[in-house]
């Protein structure tokens, strides 16, 4: 099962909003509702942002949301800060013999 | 308060056996629901998911790696081992185990250990 596809890099500036794609395929996103999205600055473990394409653990600043529409599920990061800059991962169910489809993560910069 | 912890060696030999411990505490694997996967992330590389394991028992492997990997759990140490075969260079990765909880976010990862990066080479 060949990894779900994100763009490798986006940038936004402060305050602005800038928006990451996850697409797959209708065996994965498309299928069902099991979208996630990690958080991962350099040198530290990921943190989970959205679970489940839309909900946002304890803690996550609701200027992180998930979608999905079709086979792409997408993070929108609204009013950008500083600390936002990272790598994000997304990840789909896809089937019980493969529960954890990740994708090639996304650098986003903050200019 | 959910904390977990990967160990294990930091240098392997090629085709040797990596046998990786996750040490957890502030969760049970006998409570219904509650799984510890691993993940591993070469240098610069991005996530890939290995294996998952449930308080059933109930197994998950990560399909092109099924005959490499077995995990396992102790649920009186609160450990969960993860052993990969046949190590190769490309196999030199940050391990992270990270706890998930089937009813209130499947297939999510909300609480990671700090990893520990494994080197193969001879």
């Amino acid at each position: 099962q060949s990894a779900l596809t994100q763009p490798p890099s986006a940038s936004g500036s402060p305050g602005q909003s800038v928006t990451i794609s996850c697409t797959g395929t209708s065996s994965d996103v498309g299928g069902y509702n099991y979208v996630s999205w990690y958080q991962q600055h350099p040198g530290k473990a990921p943190k989970l942002i959205i679970y489940e394409v839309t909900k946002r653990p304890s803690g996550v600043p609701d200027r992180f949301s998930g979608s999905k529409s079709g086979n792409t599920a997408s993070l929108t990061v609204s009013g950008l800060q500083a600390e936002d800059e990272a790598d994000y991962y997304c990840t789909s169910y896809a089937g019980s013999n493969n529960p954890v489809l990740f994708g090639g993560g996304t650098k986003l910069t903050v200019l | 308060q959910i904390t977990l912890k990967e160990s294990g060696p930091t240098l392997v030999k090629p085709t040797q056996t990596l046998t990786l411990t996750c040490t957890f505490s502030g969760f049970s694997l006998r409570t219904s629901g509650v799984g510890v996967g691993w993940i591993r992330q070469p240098p610069g590389k991005a996530l890939e998911w290995l294996a998952l394991i449930y308080w059933d028992d109930d197994k998950r492997y990560r399909p092109s790696m099924k005959s490499r990997l077995t995990i396992t759990k102790d649920t009186s140490k609160n450990q969960v081992v993860l052993t990969m075969t046949n190590m190769d260079p490309v196999d030199t990765a940050t391990y992270y185990c990270a706890h998930t909880e089937y009813y209130t976010g499947a297939y999510s990862f909300d609480y990671w250990g700090q990893g520990t990066l494994v080197t193969v080479s001879s």
